[in-house]
């Protein structure tokens, strides 16, 4: 079975400073890793997903993330938050071998001061 | 591209009562639909896989005569929660596939259920 682990559950970062999100998974061969943000209220959008290939990622709104299968991880980065960044962020791994369901992280809540 | 639409976006009923919620892809086919529950402050869980004109996978220990799921077309799937109660209340989020191979879901804006 697959598993995410986000070991923050809250992150509080000033605006303009560098944020990165850890993420951790379990699975036994290589997965489809995903980073979505969710504001309050609302569902989900995509930041970047990983299916192959190069293992540092490019997203929207300046996001990036770097797979690294020695330590079965991929954390977001984004070097410069803004205050619109705020919000809930979710990891998750899916595969081809489960049927493509999507399994989520706990969620990072991110906060930004200004 | 790519728009998942979820109606209604809130909604309040009286216990016992049934609520359906529709989930629509408006450009695209959606062989395969999810629907999640997510409580307050706390992660996605997915409930069920939802397969064009078959029935619906549900994951352990989701009951299925509660949480009715009809994928009768590619671009609608309905999640009907049957004689609610308090407990049902939670935001109720689908997501739709593109395709037969492996592709991002596309996620619904959800559905917040309030049972009184």
């Amino acid at each position: 079975a697959q598993s995410v682990t986000q070991p923050d559950i809250h992150i509080t970062v000033s605006e303009g400073a560098s944020l990165e999100l850890r993420c951790n998974y379990s699975y036994g061969a290589t997965p489809y890793l995903f980073w979505y943000v969710q504001s309050p209220g609302q569902g989900l959008q995509l930041l970047l997903k990983y299916f192959s290939g190069d293992t540092l990622v490019q997203g929207i709104k300046g996001f990036e993330a770097e797979f690294k299968r020695s330590q079965s991880s991929f954390n977001l980065r984004k070097p410069s938050v803004h205050w619109s960044d705020a919000a809930e962020y979710f990891c998750a791994v899916g595969a081809r071998a489960a049927g493509n369901k999507l399994t989520f992280g706990g969620g990072t809540r991110v906060l930004v001061k200004p | 591209g790519a728009v998942v639409s979820q109606h209604p976006s809130w909604v309040i009923c009286k216990s016992g009562t049934s609520v359906k919620i529709e989930c629509r892809s408006l450009d695209f086919q959606a062989t395969t639909m999810f629907w999640y529950r997510q409580f307050p402050k706390q992660s996605l869980m997915l409930m069920a896989t939802s397969n064009e004109g078959s029935k619906a996978t549900y994951e352990q220990g989701v009951e299925k005569d509660k949480f009715l799921i009809n994928h009768a077309s590619l671009t609608l799937s309905t999640l009907t929660v049957t004689s609610a109660h308090p407990e049902d209340s939670s935001f109720y989020i689908c997501s739709a596939e593109q395709g037969s191979s492996y592709n991002e879901q596309f996620f619904g804006p959800g559905t917040r259920l309030t049972v009184l």
